[in-house]
């Protein structure tokens, strides 16, 4: 176990409703990165938080947006969802925002149906 | 942007048969990690290499660093039905991740 948390485990939404997915990260840790994994392909970033500030974003439209609190967990909001938002996301958790290329330890996930 | 390419896509082994993964960039990366995705699970970190021709062991997992720094492998020796899932390498530039696209390992028992 990581002491990754994240919540929802599994969500059903239709299109064009919005969606806030939640994560705790590690005791210590004060990064915290999103990805979204689509069937059968490898996670990919989304943005990543440090120290309460967004820290780097990946290709993803700004309808995905982000916040993190001071004791460093963090919130994925998305707006207007897609079919194609359908996706596990995963939050990982890591210290001072990558710059030592520290591990990433990765939550158990959120599954998101998008009808 | 920096991309890694992972191949094959897909294997199968007979249990006790080895296994081997790889990874390829166009770039000189700064570090590979890999990682292991159970079915229905979340990737779970395995290992980091960081060093030019870097070699690491665990247990029957052998993790490769090429000597330019742009291509790794993971190789299993004598599989098990326990290794079956999905191995992803990937690198870490300023603390986002860049994965492959994974190879996944089917073990026949």
């Amino acid at each position: 176990e990581t002491g990754v948390t994240q919540s929802p485990t599994h969500l059903i939404k239709t299109r064009g409703q919005q969606v806030t997915l939640r994560c705790s990260s590690q005791s210590g840790h004060n990064t915290v990165s999103w990805y979204q994994q689509a069937l059968g392909q490898g996670p990919q970033f989304i943005f990543q938080y440090y120290r309460e500030e967004e820290n780097g974003r990946g290709n993803f439209p700004p309808r995905f947006s982000g916040l993190q609190f001071p004791n460093y967990s963090s919130e994925l909001n998305v707006n207007a969802l897609e079919l194609d938002d359908s996706a596990l996301y995963l939050c990982a958790s890591s210290l001072e925002g990558g710059l030592y290329q520290e591990t990433q330890y990765f939550g158990p996930g959120t599954r998101l149906l998008v009808l | 942007g920096q991309q890694v390419m992972q191949i094959p896509q897909y294997q199968h082994v007979q249990e006790g048969e080895d296994f081997t993964t790889y990874c390829n960039s166009s770039t000189t990366l700064s570090n590979i990690q890999w990682y292991k995705q159970r079915p229905g699970g979340h990737p779970v970190f395995l290992i980091q290499l960081v060093k030019s021709g870097e070699v690491k062991k665990q247990k029957r997992l052998t993790f490769q660093f090429g000597e330019a720094k742009k291509n790794s492998s993971l190789h299993i020796t004598a599989t098990q039905t326990t290794d079956v899932g999905t191995y992803f390498c990937g690198t870490s530039n300023t603390g986002k991740l860049i994965f492959g696209q994974g190879t996944t390992l089917q073990v026949k028992p």
